[in-house]
C-alpha cells in the first residue's frame, strides 16, 4: 500500500507486507532529505538519508527514491514488522552552508500481526 | 548512553510563569537545534545555534530566547508562558549539513 503525507494520514499494513510512505517537497534547490521515524513519547529517530546527486540509497529494509523532477521522495519498507508502526517524517534541508529542515507533515504506519 | 538529553521530560506550570528546558548533547556535534512540535504532530524549527552561535531564528516571539554556555548544551528559556506555548518541544544536534540531527526524546510543556 502507499499513503500521501499530508494532514498526518495512516497507512495499515500487515506484518510481512512492504510499505511504501510517500511525500512532497517544495524547494527544488533542496540538496539533502532524511527520513525519520517517530515513536510515542519519543523523539524523530534518523532511518536512512540521501543527497540530491543520488536518486536511491538502500538500508536494512529500508529504502528512500528521491525523484526532483516532480520533487517527490518515497520511504519502502520491506516486511514490515509490528516494530516499525509509528510515525514517519521526511525531511528536506533549505539551508544553504548550514542545515535547515523543513518536515512533512508525516504518516502514521499501523502493522498488523 | 545518551547522546542527546533533555531535562525536564514534562513541564506543567501557570500562565504568565517563566521556565527554562535545558539540553546536552555528548556527541561532540557543533550545531544545535530546537524544535516545537504541536498537537498535530508538525514539527518546526524554532533556532539553531553553532559552536554557541546564532544562526537560525525562525520568526520566534521574543519570550524565547535560547542560550549556548558551550557548544554541547543549549538551553531554551521561555518567559511570560502563554497557552499556546503548549507542545513538545525537542532539542536535536549534528555535525555538519549533511549528516542527520539526532534528537532527543522531548520535554512535553503544558501550560494551565
Amino acid at each position: 500500500g502507499e499513503s500521501v503525507g499530508l494532514h498526518l494520514p495512516t497507512l495499515s499494513v500487515q506484518e510481512g507486507d512492504n510499505s511504501i510512505i510517500n511525500c512532497a517537497y517544495s524547494n527544488s534547490a533542496s540538496d539533502y532529505f532524511i527520513w525519520y521515524k517517530q515513536e510515542s513519547g519519543k523523539g524523530p529517530q534518523f532511518i536512512i538519508d540521501i543527497r540530491s546527486n543520488m536518486d536511491k540509497r538502500q538500508g536494512q529494509r529500508v529504502t528512500v527514491l528521491l525523484n526532483k523532477t516532480v520533487k517527490h521522495l518515497s520511504l519502502q519498507i520491506a516486511a514490515t514488522q509490528p516494530g516499525d508502526s509509528a510515525v514517519y517524517f521526511c525531511a528536506e534541508n533549505r539551508g544553504t552552508g548550514f542545515q535547515k529542515l523543513v518536515f512533512g507533515t508525516g504518516t502514521r504506519l499501523l502493522v498488523s500481526p | 548512553d545518551t547522546a542527546v538529553s533533555q531535562t525536564p521530560k514534562y513541564l506543567v506550570t501557570q500562565m504568565g510563569n517563566d521556565k527554562s528546558i535545558k539540553c546536552e548533547q555528548n556527541l561532540g556535534h557543533d550545531t544545535m537545534y530546537w524544535y516545537k512540535q504541536d498537537s498535530k504532530k508538525f514539527l518546526k524549527i524554532m533556532f539553531s545555534y553553532n559552536n554557541k552561535e546564532l544562526i537560525i531564528n525562525e520568526t520566534v516571539p521574543n519570550r524565547f530566547s535560547p542560550k549556548s554556555p558551550d557548544k554541547a548544551h543549549l538551553n531554551l528559556h521561555i518567559n511570560s508562558l502563554e497557552l499556546g506555548d503548549s507542545a513538545v518541544y525537542f532539542c536535536a544536534s549534528s555535525q555538519d549539513p549533511q549528516q542527520p540531527q539526532h534528537f532527543g526524546d522531548g520535554t512535553r510543556l503544558s501550560i494551565l
